[in-house]
This record gives structure tokens, C-alpha cells and sequence, in this order.
């Protein structure tokens, strides 16, 4: 089936570091969102891309999608404590009630 | 508002033993998403419902995994009989007909 490819698989950063994440695929995707979960929880969803070049901001977090609509990227600057968790991309073909294809996450740790 | 609301939390059981999951989406969602989630990777649609009628069940094992909606309300998700493959979280998903899909906190199977 469809695969995402997502990177890094996890990371520790220092607190107060910027962090980058990204996504690739090797299909074209109308929509690409980027997820947060947490331990024991589902899925949140963090930011939404419906454009490509598109680049969305939500607080501390940027996203931008790919000129080519083969991918993603999602940057958190100045991370918290707060920020662990494992952040999953997701993209979409069709509108919004359409199949998501889910990476397979990058989990964060931050060092206090 | 109430969330996504699923149960049970955990189940265990063994291998060929049957088990059910239940969904109640957030009222007045009309599409309801189950989802698995194997351990290490993101999750994966096992369907879709619109209201009461299946939109997407592509890659439902059908063998052995069946889903209902009855009312376009609650959803239960039936695994008959259970194989060591399928332990995994089981999310439910709603959405009203927006870009966000509004995750449970799932249903963490371990089949032994």
C-alpha cells in the first residue's frame, strides 16, 4: 500500500532548540496534516496544508508543503517539555473526507 | 463537548477468541472512522462511515474483522476469530464534515 516515508524516527533536542521533521512520498497529495499523540491518547491534529508552497503557522509550529506535493515538513522552534510525543504526517488524495495515509511518526524527547 | 468516547480501554484475549469494540463519535458527526494501529507505525484506515453507509471499507480484512453503524450513532468493530497480528490500538475517528478528524483514545488489544 501507499507508504509515507517520515523523518527523523526520533529525536532528542535540548530544551529551548528548534526541531525539524519532514515527510515524503512518491504520490501526489492534495492535503498534508500533521498529527500530535500522546501516550495513551489518539491522534490531535496540529496544523492542516491544503496548498502546495503553502506555508501555516499555529503558535510555536510551521508547516510547510512541498512544491511538488511529494512532501512535508514541519518545524517546532523552541521546544518545551511539553512538546514530547510522537508526531505522525498524514497526507490525502481526494477533499476532506478522503482516505489519510499515515507516516509512520517521529517521536521527541526534550531534555529538561 | 463531549469527545470521541471508546471502550473498552484494554482487552486481552487469545488467539482465536472473538472481541468487539464500541464507539460513540461526537454528537452529531455524521462520519466515523475506525483505525488500527500497529505498535512503532501510524495508524491505518479499516473504515469509513457516512452516517449509517459504509463510504470506504477497502482494507477491512473481511474474513475476520466486521463493522456496523446501525442508527449512524454509535459503531461497534468485531474481530471473529482474533490472530496474534492483530494486537494493535483501535482508534475511532469523527468528523462532521471538516478537515479535522477528532480521535478516541482507543482500544489497546493484545491477543496471547
Amino acid at each position: 500500500g501507499q507508504q509515507l516515508n517520515q523523518s527523523p524516527q526520533s529525536m532528542f533536542i535540548q530544551e529551548g532548540e528548534d526541531v525539524s521533521m519532514n515527510c515524503t512520498s512518491s504520490s501526489i497529495f492534495n492535503t498534508w496534516l500533521w498529527y500530535k499523540q500522546d501516550p495513551g491518547e489518539g491522534p490531535v491534529l496540529l496544523i492542516a496544508l491544503y496548498k502546495a508552497g503553502e506555508l501555516t503557522s499555529n503558535g510555536r509550529l510551521t508547516a510547510q508543503f512541498g512544491i511538488t506535493r511529494k512532501d512535508s515538513f514541519l518545524n517546532i522552534s523552541a521546544s518545551i517539555p511539553s512538546d514530547v510525543g510522537i508526531y505522525f504526517c498524514a497526507g490525502r488524495r481526494g477533499g476532506s473526507q478522503g482516505n489519510l495515509i499515515f507516516g509512520k511518526g517521529t517521536k521527541l524527547s526534550v531534555k529538561p | 463537548e463531549a469527545g470521541v468516547a471508546q471502550s473498552p480501554r484494554y482487552k486481552i484475549i487469545e488467539k482465536r477468541q472473538s472481541v468487539a469494540f464500541w464507539c460513540n463519535p461526537i454528537s452529531g458527526h455524521a462520519t466515523l472512522y475506525w483505525y488500527q494501529q500497529i505498535l512503532g507505525q501510524g495508524p491505518k484506515l479499516l473504515i469509513q462511515f457516512q452516517n449509517n453507509g459504509v463510504v470506504d471499507d477497502s482494507q477491512l480484512p473481511k474474513d475476520r474483522f466486521s463493522a456496523e453503524r446501525l442508527k449512524g450513532v454509535d459503531s461497534t468493530l468485531k474481530i471473529q476469530p482474533a490472530k496474534l497480528e492483530d494486537s494493535a490500538v483501535y482508534l475511532c475517528a469523527s468528523t462532521s464534515g471538516g478537515e479535522t478528524q477528532y480521535f478516541g483514545p482507543g482500544t489497546r488489544l493484545l491477543v496471547l
